[in-house]
């Protein structure tokens, strides 16, 4: 149950596009394509972007989205905007009803 | 407005018990399983436990296995996390979220504040 490796900041300048990463293991990310990604802004309730990997939730901009290759899984938000600014977390499910969150990446927008 | 609020986080002495309700509203309650998951200060997300729709399944971190029970009252809309024997370790924020289809949370609440201190 170690928590999926994130980078620990991603910045980038408006308009520009950036990607988090999130590494897991062939027990979580890799075996199941129930990777999901919530951004927080401390304070509030973290919000879904993305889950089963590409999908996003109604209402959600099309800037956000997501991939998946083996053990890791991406976000990518295209045309940067400031209120980008926030912490990213992804999530797997990792079987047996369990769950891993990622380490969380905190996004700069320059 | 499907709406998830959080109650019950204070001040704790370690060793000692606290239980965190949150309630929900906007949704059907009974139709979805759901998670506790928590951040600790300058920490990310760690998901602690899950039940499902009925309550007839939980699932737990390592960590809080043992000392954190995960009970639902679907008559009253309320998940609760009762926690005992509470470290240094336990002190986060406490957000309580729903899970939806292909296994996501779709909805979260603001969270709770549990803090273990002497």
């Amino acid at each position: 149950q170690s928590a999926l490796t994130q980078p620990a900041s991603v910045s980038g300048s408006p308009g520009q596009s950036i990607t988090i990463s999130c590494t897991g293991t062939s027990n979580d990310v890799g075996a199941y394509d129930y990777v999901s990604w919530y951004q927080h802004h401390p304070g509030e309730a973290p919000k879904l972007l993305i889950f089963a990997v590409t999908r996003r939730p109604s209402g959600i901009s099309a800037r956000f989205s997501g991939s998946k290759s083996g053990n890791t899984a991406s976000l990518t938000i295209s045309g940067l905007q400031p209120e980008d600014e926030a912490d990213y977390y992804c999530c797997s499910y990792a079987g047996d009803v369990t769950f891993v969150l990622g380490s969380g990446s905190k996004v700069s927008v320059l | 407005e499907v709406q998830l609020l959080e109650s019950g986080g204070t001040v704790v002495r370690p060793g000692g018990s606290l239980r965190l309700s949150c309630e929900a509203s906007g949704f059907k309650f009974d139709d979805y399983a759901m998670s506790w998951v928590r951040q600790a200060p300058g920490k990310g997300l760690e998901w602690v436990s899950h039940i499902n729709w009925s309550g007839g399944l939980q699932r737990y971190v390592d960590s809080v296995r043992g000392r954190f029970t995960i009970s639902r009252d679907n008559a009253r809309n309320t998940l609760y996390l009762q926690m005992d024997n509470l470290g240094d370790e336990d002190t986060a924020f406490y957000f309580c979220a729903m899970k939806g289809v292909d296994n996501a949370f779709d909805m979260w609440g603001q969270g709770t504040l549990v803090t273990v201190s002497s």
